[in-house]
């Protein structure tokens, strides 16, 4: 079955940088794209990024443009989001998603998540 | 930008119907997709294409869309069934995902 394992959140001072990781399994990863969506505590979903099944077409939020970015390794069946220049309001809990790659793109499948708290 | 609008609140009876509605400028000209998220779980999808379930979603779950407004059903609802619920969409004009801001189902 598809499982997506993130990993990598922490609890780190605003200005300063992390990379997220989400290792995938029990499905063809080259072939599908991935997003990442986060969630602050008590809010509501925020889609932060999504890369084709390739790593050649990528898009960012407007909140997280020119700070964040998304990346995959297909050889290591990884997805990744580069966060620098952290800001409080970047704090949530960071999913990553499997695409549904057929047809207007969806979150097909959803790892549980790690938390990243940016504070001072 | 592409706004989602979805009511806060909604509460039914169990055994009852639930609606739960998405309002968007020609959202209908659009594929929308719902998400339940439970309380300290990660979503999961339950309708995908305005109308579609994956594996393993009951048949409880329907979905439509027409003019500016997608509506998630739920038939017979359940005490399970309380839980967050978002819809969303891809907008094509600025190459996007979209969620709406989410719908508190209460199970009375």
């Amino acid at each position: 079955q598809v499982q997506l394992v993130e990993s990598g959140g922490n609890v780190v001072q605003p200005g300063t940088s992390l990379r997220l990781s989400c290792v995938a399994s029990g499905f063809s990863f080259t072939t599908h794209g991935m997003h990442w969506v986060r969630q602050a505590p008590g809010k509501g979903l925020e889609w932060v990024a999504l890369i084709s099944y390739d790593g050649r077409n990528k898009y960012h939020a407007d909140s997280v443009k020119g700070r964040f970015t998304i990346s995959r390794d297909n050889a290591k069946n990884t997805l990744y989001l580069q966060m620098i220049s952290l800001r409080s309001e970047d704090t949530a809990v960071y999913y990553c998603a499997k695409d549904n790659s057929i047809g207007w793109p969806h979150c097909e499948n959803w790892g549980q998540g790690t938390l990243v708290t940016v504070s001072s | 930008s592409y706004v989602l609008t979805q009511p806060p609140s909604v509460s039914v009876a169990p055994g009852q119907t639930a609606r739960i509605t998405c309002g968007g400028n020609n959202i209908g000209r659009k594929s929308v997709h719902w998400y339940q998220q439970k309380p300290g779980q990660a979503p999961i999808l339950v309708v995908y294409d305005n109308g579609d379930r994956p594996s393993g979603i009951p048949e409880r779950f329907s979905g439509s869309n027409s003019g500016n407004t997608a509506t998630l059903t739920i038939s017979r609802v359940e005490a399970g069934d309380e839980a967050d619920y978002y819809c969303q969409v891809w907008d094509d004009y600025s190459d996007h995902v979209v969620f709406g801001g989410g719908t508190k189902l209460t199970v009375l």
